[in-house]
C-alpha cells in the first residue's frame, strides 16, 4: 500500500497563475482533508470531504476550491495564487469520524512569488 | 475558543534523559486527542488516540497520557532517532471530525 500521495512534490508560481494539487489514498477511506502548515502557525485545515462527491470548508477556505469526483482522489486548487499561499500542504485521510486517526502525506511545497 | 498550546516549543535531551511534553487544551466537548511525530520534510506519522481521562498508551520509548485538561507525551531513554516535532491535536464533538493541531514541539536528543 502507498497509502497518500501527493503531486507534485515542488511548485514555484508567479502571483496569478493557477495550478491543481492531486492527492489519493489506498486505504478505502472516506474522509479526505486538505491542510497548509506555516511556522509558528501548526497545521490549519482548508477543506475536507466526507466522501466521494462531498466538499466542506474548514478554517482558511479563501482562495482555494476543492473537488472529490472519486473516492480515492482530492483535489486543491488554487485559481489566482498569492503569496500568501506559500506554504506546504498537506493531504490526510481517515477511515471515518469513530475512526478519525489521520493519515498524512508527504506533502507539497509550494512557493507563489 | 478553541485552544491547544504545546510547552515546550522546543526540547534538548541527552541521549537516555527521560523527559515529558505537554498538550494543554481548551475545547468546547472533547472527542478526542491525538499525537503525532514530525520529521523535517515529511507528512506527520500518527503515533496515539485518547478518548478519556485517565487512559495511558505506550509505543516503545512513548507513553501517552491524558486528563481533562492535558496530556504528556512521556519518552523514557530517548535514543537520537526520536529527535521530531511532536504534534498534538484535538477532535471535537462527534459530528465534527476535523483536527484542531497545537504548533508542536520539536524535540532533539543529542548522542
Amino acid at each position: 500500500n502507498a497509502g497518500v500521495t501527493q503531486t507534485p512534490k515542488f511548485r514555484v508560481l508567479k502571483t496569478g497563475q493557477s495550478m491543481t494539487l492531486l492527492c489519493a489514498q489506498d486505504m478505502n477511506h472516506e474522509y479526505m482533508y486538505w491542510y497548509r502548515q506555516d511556522p509558528g502557525m501548526g497545521l490549519r485545515l482548508i477543506h475536507y470531504s466526507v466522501g466521494e462527491g462531498t466538499t466542506a470548508k474548514g478554517e482558511v477556505p479563501d482562495g482555494y476550491n476543492v473537488s472529490r469526483l472519486k473516492k480515492q482522489n482530492f483535489l486543491l486548487g488554487l485559481e489566482s495564487a498569492a503569496p500568501s499561499q506559500t506554504s506546504v500542504y498537506f493531504c490526510a485521510s481517515s477511515y471515518s469520524d469513530s475512526r478519525n486517526e489521520q493519515f498524512f502525506g508527504p506533502g507539497t511545497r509550494l512557493t507563489v512569488l | 475558543e478553541d485552544q491547544v498550546t504545546q510547552s515546550p516549543e522546543a526540547l534538548r535531551l541527552q541521549e537516555g534523559e527521560s523527559s515529558s511534553l505537554n498538550c494543554s487544551y481548551t475545547v468546547s466537548g472533547l472527542r478526542g486527542l491525538f499525537w503525532y511525530r514530525q520529521d523535517p520534510g515529511k507528512g506527520p506519522e500518527f503515533l496515539f488516540t485518547l478518548y478519556s481521562a485517565g487512559e495511558e498508551k505506550e509505543k516503545e520509548r512513548l507513553k501517552a497520557t491524558l486528563t481533562k485538561k492535558e496530556s504528556f507525551l512521556h519518552i523514557t531513554a530517548p535514543k537520537p532517532e526520536d529527535s521530531a516535532t511532536y504534534l498534538c491535536a484535538v477532535q471535537r464533538v462527534a459530528g465534527a471530525n476535523n483536527l484542531f493541531f497545537g504548533t508542536g514541539t520539536r524535540l532533539t536528543v543529542i548522542p
